[in-house]
């Protein structure tokens, strides 16, 4: 099955930091990856589209300059979360797909806290 | 709006019976489906699908029923094992936007010995 990585799985940052987040496929090449949020006992919540070689696309109430989002190549997908605050704190998870159908290949997922 | 609903918050099972998660859908642009399953501080693992053009998909001891009247899908484990304990998604595509997904509120199953 199509592997996808994600790190770091967790960090811990004090407020007004910023912190990135790496997203890989391993054994495929995607040129859309997913960026997605869960909040405890939540949803998992589409946060973004991230297309290689051009913008990502953000989803209605994400801040398009507080998640910024890199999709260089083909494999690889960032997420930085930039001047974070406590309220960003949450479980944030990747996902991609060799497949043109709806399924979706999800990272280990990468636990933020931010003091 | 929640267009992806799984009203059953929580589900316990002892070993050995069916597991029975079921999940509702609002938006009638959907037309595929999936589970998937999630332990915590995990990512989802995908599970099973189906397309809106079946009304039953099985692999294993899992079966999904979609029922585009209702807008209603199922999942059936039988039989439940312990290590099916964990909290379970569907999710759903709407057409023309493959692998957008749009996720249930989750189900935590607690399969007893």
């Amino acid at each position: 099955g199509a592997v996808v990585s994600q790190h770091p799985s967790w960090v811990i940052c004090k407020s007004g930091t910023s912190v990135k987040i790496e997203c890989r496929s391993l054994d495929f090449q995607a040129t859309t990856m997913f960026w997605y949020r869960q909040f405890p006992k939540q949803s998992l919540m589409l946060m973004a589209t991230s297309n290689e070689g051009s913008k990502a696309t953000y989803e209605q109430g994400v801040e398009k300059d507080k998640f910024l989002i890199n999709h260089a190549s083909l494999t690889l997908s960032t997420l930085t979360v930039t001047s974070a605050h406590p309220e960003d704190s949450s479980f944030y998870i990747c996902s991609a797909s060799p497949y043109t159908s709806g399924k979706l290949f999800f990272g280990s997922g990468t636990q933020l806290s931010v003091l | 709006d929640q267009q992806v609903k799984q009203n059953s918050p929580s589900l316990s099972v002892q070993e050995g019976r069916i597991s029975i998660l079921n999940c509702d859908y609002t938006n009638s642009m959907f037309d595929y489906f999936l589970w998937y399953k999630k332990y915590p501080a995990e990512g989802p693992t995908f599970l099973i699908s189906i397309s809106s053009i079946k009304d039953k998909n099985e692999d294993g001891r899992f079966t999904v029923f979609l029922n585009k009247s209702a807008k209603h899908l199922s999942l059936h484990i039988v039989p439940s094992q312990p290590g099916d304990s964990a909290v379970y998604f569907c999710a759903a595509s709407p057409t023309g936007t493959a692998s957008k997904l749009t996720f249930g509120t989750g189900t935590r199953l607690q399969v007893t010995l």
